[in-house]
């Protein structure tokens, strides 16, 4: 079994620039979720992908976007970049649109520093 | 608004003692509560859920208690060991997959 795979690992950008961030999701999984984690806080959610739509948009503009592919796999952009979006990018997969635990399966995160 | 709350940003613990961990929330519509642990450079792990129809949930050394009417959960580790030492994120969830989270507190389990 295949787990959630994110790239790259890190990367720095600077003011300004735009930002792709891959996630494969574990086998078997059709739903991804994102989240940020900035330093000394816990992840927020971003948005959530079932079967390649949108299905849940947490408190971001709306220069963060995002993408499902038909093999699940997902892609978070983050347009017009700014010092305050460094941060750890978590992908997490799920399977199916709701959940009775909420479980989530997360990756190793995508270390975006902005300059 | 932090709709739910870790206010020990640390814990530190003997090895074989016991490690409690505490979480306060506020939103009464969260369906289910889970704990996440996570090691530096790595991604968050589930470790243990509880609906909130449940006051009490077990799993080997981890225990998770819940008491709807203080909008309180803890998480109970014994004994606690040097392996345990992690960040502990505690997380609220609804109807979707969209979890809350704590800002988290870090454990440490002294040999």
């Amino acid at each position: 079994e295949t787990g959630v795979t994110q790239s790259p690992t890190h990367l720095i950008k600077t003011r300004g620039q735009q930002v792709t961030l891959r996630c494969s999701s574990q086998s078997g999984h059709n739903t991804v979720s994102w989240y940020q984690q900035a330093l000394g806080q816990g992840p927020q959610f971003i948005f959530q992908y079932y079967r390649e739509e949108e299905n849940g948009r947490g408190n971001f503009p709306p220069r963060f976007s995002g993408l499902q592919f038909p093999n699940y796999s997902s892609e978070l952009n983050v347009n017009a970049l700014e010092l305050d979006d460094s941060a750890l990018y978590l992908c997490a997969s799920s399977y199916g649109r709701r959940s009775n635990t909420g479980e989530l399966f997360f990756g190793e995160g995508s270390r975006l520093t902005v300059l | 608004d932090q709709q739910v709350k870790q206010n020990s940003p640390s814990l530190s613990v003997q090895e074989g003692r016991i490690s409690i961990l505490n979480c306060d929330y506020t939103n009464s519509m969260f369906d289910y509560f889970l704990w996440y642990k996570k090691y530096p450079a790595e991604g968050p792990t589930f470790l243990i859920s509880i609906s909130s129809i449940k006051d009490k949930n077990e799993d080997g050394r981890f225990t998770v208690f819940l008491n709807k009417s203080a909008k309180h959960l803890s998480l109970h580790i014994v004994p606690s060991q040097p392996g345990d030492s992690a960040v502990y994120f505690c997380a609220g969830g609804g109807s979707n997959y969209k979890l809350t989270f704590g800002k988290g507190t870090l454990l440490t389990v002294n040999p």
